[in-house]
């Protein structure tokens, strides 16, 4: 069975500072790995994913995201926080036989100036 | 192009009633998927759509059914409401079976009173 862990619900960055986000997976087969934002009261916006090939996977708005297979990880990285990039962040993963997601349970970014 | 639309937006139910929901694909989108968000439990998967027929399902109660119809529209219905059924319901469609990328609605927020 699949599954995603989140460390940390809450990462608190100032404007400008690193934005680090893990993620780490649990899968039986190669995987399919996402990032999703989701702004309040909104869905879900993909940030990017990693389905094959190069492991360092570039995203919208600044965002990417390296797979390890060694270290079931697909941790989420931006170099310089924006206010506007506070939201909560879903990683997921899926197998390569369906769409059916499966979610952590997200981590909430928050900015300050 | 449209979004993936979600009617209502926002909807309150007495415990015991049945509630349907509705979701519209992006155009030539010809899967549809749908999930529940709740505060405990995260983002769950309940079942994906291709070609009106059910492909996948989550771990949910029977009470939670769901159909397509030729156009891709989808609804999903659940009987005999409880307060624990009080969630975001997000739909996402894909352009197809077994695609990697969805694209999420705003999502419908049901009430249970």
């Amino acid at each position: 069975a699949q599954s995603v862990t989140q460390l940390g619900s809450h990462v608190s960055v100032s404007e400008g500072a690193l934005v680090l986000l893990r993620c780490n997976y649990s899968s039986s087969v190669p995987p399919y790995l996402f990032w999703y934002v989701q702004y309040p009261n909104q869905g879900l916006q993909l940030l990017l994913k990693y389905t094959t090939g190069a492991t360092l996977v570039k995203g919208i708005n600044g965002f990417e995201a390296e797979f390890k297979k060694s270290e079931t990880s697909f941790h989420l990285t931006k170099p310089s926080a924006h206010m506007s990039d506070a939201a909560e962040y879903f990683c997921a993963v899926s197998d390569q036989a369906g769409t059916a997601l499966i979610f952590g349970k997200g981590t909430t970014l928050s900015v300050s100036s | 192009k449209a979004g993936v639309t979600q009617t209502p937006r926002y909807l309150i139910k007495t415990r015991g009633q049945q509630v349907t929901l509705s979701c519209s694909p992006i155009s030539g989108h010809r899967s549809v998927s749908w999930y529940q968000q709740t505060p405990g439990q995260g983002l769950q998967f309940l079942f994906e759509y291709f070609s009106e027929t059910q492909r996948n399902k989550g771990n949910f109660p029977g009470r939670f059914s769901g159909r397509q119809f030729s156009n891709s529209r989808s609804e999903m219905n659940v009987s005999t409401l409880e307060l624990g059924d009080s969630a975001l319901y997000l739909c996402a469609s894909s352009l197809g079976y077994r695609e990697t990328e969805a694209f999420f609605g705003q999502g419908t927020r049901l009430t249970v009173v």
